[in-house]
């Protein structure tokens, strides 16, 4: 079946500092992109919806100056958190769509993201 | 009012009981309808699709009721490993929606 990556799986940072956290596609080509926030026990929050080579749009309340998308391929997007805060501190999850037969929407492993 | 409501739970249940989870969604433009298990600090990963007509997977029956805007799982003879968090998720045209979850321990 299809595969998503990430990276790193897991990220400790200074408050102020700037992580990146990758997301791939490996064998299909995703237009669309998503990104989603979990914190403990509460269910996925979408972020925002990334669609290649086009701006990302952003569900109401996440700031796009913080969590900054690039989905510069069909294989990439990257979430970039800056100037990070204990607050933002969570588990990160991105999935792709896949544009084939399939129309299936798969996730990556995730990313945990602790600042401290 | 949330998008999609899930009875928390935790549910807690010997081995072998047969245990159901709810789920009702409010946007009535809503396309599919799917059970993910998210195994704890872990991805979700899809179990079943939801149909109108019911379908079911060995252990595992899903219903839906678009006109109650109501899904259902039914885990029939719970095993150990279904200990899980269950995910109601309802997808758009363009994303998907998750419930928070319902948290399920199976003891022996």
């Amino acid at each position: 079946g299809a595969v998503v990556s990430q990276h790193p799986s897991r990220v400790i940072c200074k408050s102020g500092t700037s992580v990146k956290i990758e997301c791939r596609s490996l064998d299909f080509q995703a237009t669309t992109m998503f990104w989603y926030r979990q914190f403990p026990k509460q269910s996925l929050m979408l972020m925002a919806t990334s669609n290649e080579g086009s701006k990302a749009t952003y569900e109401q309340g996440v700031e796009k100056d913080k969590f900054l998308i690039n989905h510069a391929s069909l294989t990439l997007s990257t979430l970039t958190v800056t100037s990070a805060h204990p607050e933002d501190s969570s588990f990160y999850i991105c999935s792709a769509r896949d544009w084939g037969i399939s129309y299936e929407q798969y996730f990556g492993p995730g990313t945990r993201l602790t600042v401290t | 009012r949330k998008e999609v409501e899930q009875d928390p739970g935790p549910f807690n249940v010997p081995e072998g009981a047969t245990v159901a989870f709810n789920c009702t969604y409010s946007n009535s433009a809503s396309q599919s309808f799917f059970w993910y298990r998210q195994d704890c600090r872990k991805e979700p990963k899809l179990l079943m699709s939801v149909y109108s007509s019911g379908n079911e997977d060995g252990r595992f029956t899903a219903q839906l009721n678009r006109a109650s805007q109501y899904i259902s799982l039914l885990i029939r003879d719970s095993k150990l490993s279904d200990s899980a968090t269950y995910l109601c998720v309802v997808k758009t045209r363009n994303d998907m929606r998750f419930g928070a979850g319902t948290r399920l321990t199976v003891k022996p």
